[in-house]
């Protein structure tokens, strides 16, 4: 069973540029989550998804940060514009129903500068 | 605001030793509780579930949950040095279809050879 996928797996930017991640989940996941997660912290939820629709996005910041998932399929997370502090792993996850397991991605590595 | 505490650590302990990891949440509705490892550079891998009071065993595994105490661990026999690591614990809330997943902020392990 393939897991999930995610894209890019690196990216740097400068402050005040925009960037995407995607994240294909597992097949079958109706649960899909994107996190946050910054050297020596636990993962942040930004944001969940049941299907197409949003059901927790009360951690994103909704003036830069922006999420879809439009198929309930694959899902993209857009930053724009990137401050420093956005400097983190981008975790995305997915799981069979939000009370089962979840199962992380890759991540992507995002750098501002 | 609902808590994990992971506050004990770094935690060091010798090859062949039992490494013993502690986790307390605040909100005493939790009903699913998950350890994850994260090697460096690598994203959060489950190892262990548990949802009822009592032990759950799997392989040099086992997770102890006192939902009373509200407290939930992880034991690591014959620990290796592939096991140093970070280790996440990880709770559900409940809110009926749309439960979400709390972070602590891990603790790390090392295993001396």
């Amino acid at each position: 069973e393939a897991g999930v996928a995610q894209s890019p797996r690196y990216k740097i930017i400068e402050k005040r540029q925009s960037v995407a991640f995607w994240c294909n989940p597992i097949s079958g996941h109706a649960t899909l989550y994107w996190y946050q997660q910054i050297l020596g912290q636990g993962p942040k939820l930004l944001i969940q998804f049941q299907n197409n629709g949003v059901v927790d996005d009360s951690q994103l910041p909704k003036d830069r940060f922006s999420a879809e998932r439009l198929k309930g399929v694959d899902s993209t997370l857009k930053i724009q514009p990137a401050k420093l502090e956005d400097s983190a792993v981008y975790l995305c996850a997915s799981s069979l129903n939000s009370q089962r397991e979840q199962y992380f991605g890759p991540g992507t590595r995002l750098t501002v500068t | 605001q609902k808590e994990v505490e992971q506050n004990s650590g770094p935690l060091s302990v010798p090859e062949g030793a039992i490494a013993s990891l502690n986790c307390t949440y605040s909100d005493r509705g939790s009903q699913s509780f998950f350890w994850y490892r994260q090697y460096s550079g690598k994203s959060p891998e489950l190892i262990m579930s548990i949802y009822s009071n009592g032990d759950k065993e799997d392989g040099r595994f086992t997770a102890q949950l006192n939902k009373a105490s509200q407290y939930v661990s992880l034991l690591i026999r014959d620990s290796q040095p592939s096991d140093s690591a970070t280790y996440l614990c990880a709770v559900t809330d409940y809110t009926g279809a749309n439960s979400k997943l709390t972070f602590g902020k891990g603790i790390t392990l090392s295993v001396r050879p």
